[in-house]
């Protein structure tokens, strides 16, 4: 069964500490990994695509990577306004037509 | 940049009562996605479209339909509501293509009562 695990469920970091979420997927045949930041009563907001292990991909302060079995979204000298949900979601040869499988999400807090 | 737009973006029912949710798709986007999100949850697949057919189906109660019409807009229609059914339902759109992104709306707040 394809599976997205994301730790920690909820990280605090005081603003300018550089920190890394985790997203371990268990999928037959990755089609793609999707990072999305959700803030509360909103709609996600899309982040990144990966495809491939080895790919990196780059966004203001944040920087997500790819291997075969996880994918990180580090985040660098973080600032307030990074404070919200992230999500991690696949999308599997065997997960129907082009639907996401998400992650539960890790809420991330920067205080000044 | 034209988004996903959602309506309404609340709603309050009463158990038993019928809601319909309206989903308008970024222009030349073939694909609709419903999902539903409770409260503290990650957003749960409930069903799919592709050229106005059922492309996917996912844990969408039978109380539930849903269906995408000529324009590409699409509607999930509830009924029988229960207290359960109260949460965030996103409807999301995309391009032809495994792979290509897959945008979400705001969201409707359902809430039955």
């Amino acid at each position: 069964e394809d599976q997205v695990t994301q730790s920690p469920e909820a990280l605090r970091l005081q603003e300018g500490e550089s920190s890394s979420l985790n997203c371990s997927y268990t999928v037959s045949g990755l089609r793609g990994l999707f990072w999305y930041r959700q803030d509360p009563g909103k709609g996600p907001e899309f982040l990144f695509t990966l495809y491939s292990a080895g790919e990196e991909k780059e966004k203001e302060r944040l920087k997500a990577t790819l291997t075969k079995k996880e994918s990180f979204l580090h985040i660098t000298a973080p600032k307030p306004e990074d404070s919200a949900t992230y999500l991690c979601a696949v999308q599997a040869d065997s997960g129907g037509y082009n639907k996401l499988i998400f992650g539960a999400g890790t809420r991330l807090a920067v205080h000044p | 940049a034209a988004g996903v737009i959602q309506s309404p973006r609340h709603l309050i029912k009463e158990k038993r009562e019928t809601a319909t949710l309206k989903c308008y798709p970024i222009p030349r986007h073939d694909t609709v996605y419903w999902y539903q999100q409770g409260p503290g949850q990650d957003p749960q697949f409930l069903i799919s479209f592709y050229e106005k057919m059922q492309s996917d189906k996912g844990s969408i109660p039978d109380r539930f339909s849903a269906q995408q019409f000529s324009d590409y807009h699409s509607e999930l229609n509830m009924s029988s509501l229960e207290l359960g059914d109260s949460a965030l339902y996103f409807c999301a759109s995309s391009a032809t293509g495994p792979g290509n992104t897959i945008y979400f709306g705001e969201g409707s707040w359902l809430t039955v009562v």
